[in-house]
């Protein structure tokens, strides 16, 4: 599975929008692109993913570039509850082998 | 909302007992895996399962685990020895197909704790 760069940390303000950038320079074309969320240390959370096309469902949406070397996961109005830590991880794997990096701690503030 | 659930919350245990972690993945999910995450590391893959036999295992995963789906609702990990590096939290999780593009849903996780 290809390899994602994010930044450690991001802070955003409520009631902003959270844009948390994701590089993926060397993913492949059966690759997909999916972010999951951990909360303290609960379980990860699904929040969405995607191939080429932009995504969006109730949580957040996804823009993946036209070269998909990178993504942006984007939390239209972050909330305190939104403070954790954000998975962006690429996946083509019969048998749903997940590699997590570090992720990017986004703390929301008031 | 469907979801994976995982019982006990947390176990303390001796060095050197076995543990047996449960997990009832949702219901019309196939494809079943474990993970952990030691505190302060990442989330590592340790073992996914689909039709009663392990698709594939990470190196972590040695001959003390095992992992058994005893009826068709439950799904356990057990450690046969436990040493005090597996203290770490536990993650169940599933999903309804193993291609990629089929979203895998974790459970809140299984604290352990050896001592």
């Amino acid at each position: 599975d290809a390899k994602t760069t994010q930044p450690p940390s991001m802070d955003c303000a409520e009631g902003r929008a959270a844009n948390l950038p994701c590089n993926h320079s060397t993913i492949s074309g059966n690759e997909y692109v999916y972010w999951y969320r951990q909360i303290h240390s609960q379980g990860p959370q699904y929040i969405i993913h995607g191939l080429k096309n932009n995504e969006t469902n109730e949580m957040a949406s996804l823009i993946i570039t036209e070269d998909r070397k990178s993504s942006t996961l984007i939390l239209p109005h972050a909330t305190l509850r939104d403070t954790a830590v954000y998975y962006c991880i690429v996946h083509y794997n019969q048998g749903g082998k997940l590699i997590f990096g570090q992720g990017t701690e986004l703390s929301v503030k008031p | 909302e469907p979801e994976v659930t995982q019982t006990p919350s947390h176990q303390v245990t001796q060095m050197g007992q076995e543990v047996i972690l449960r997990c009832v993945p949702i219901s019309n999910h196939l494809y079943f895996y474990w993970y952990r995450q030691i505190l302060g590391q990442k989330v590592e893959f340790l073992v996914s399962f689909y039709n009663n036999e392990i698709s594939e295992k990470s190196e972590i995963f040695d001959d003390q685990f095992s992992v058994e789906r005893p009826d068709g609702s439950n799904f356990t990990l057990k450690i046969r020895s436990t040493k005090l590096e597996d203290s770490a939290m536990y993650f169940c999780a599933s999903s309804r197909r193993g291609q990629a593009g089929n979203t895998i849903y974790f459970g809140e996780g299984s604290w352990l704790t050896v001592v």
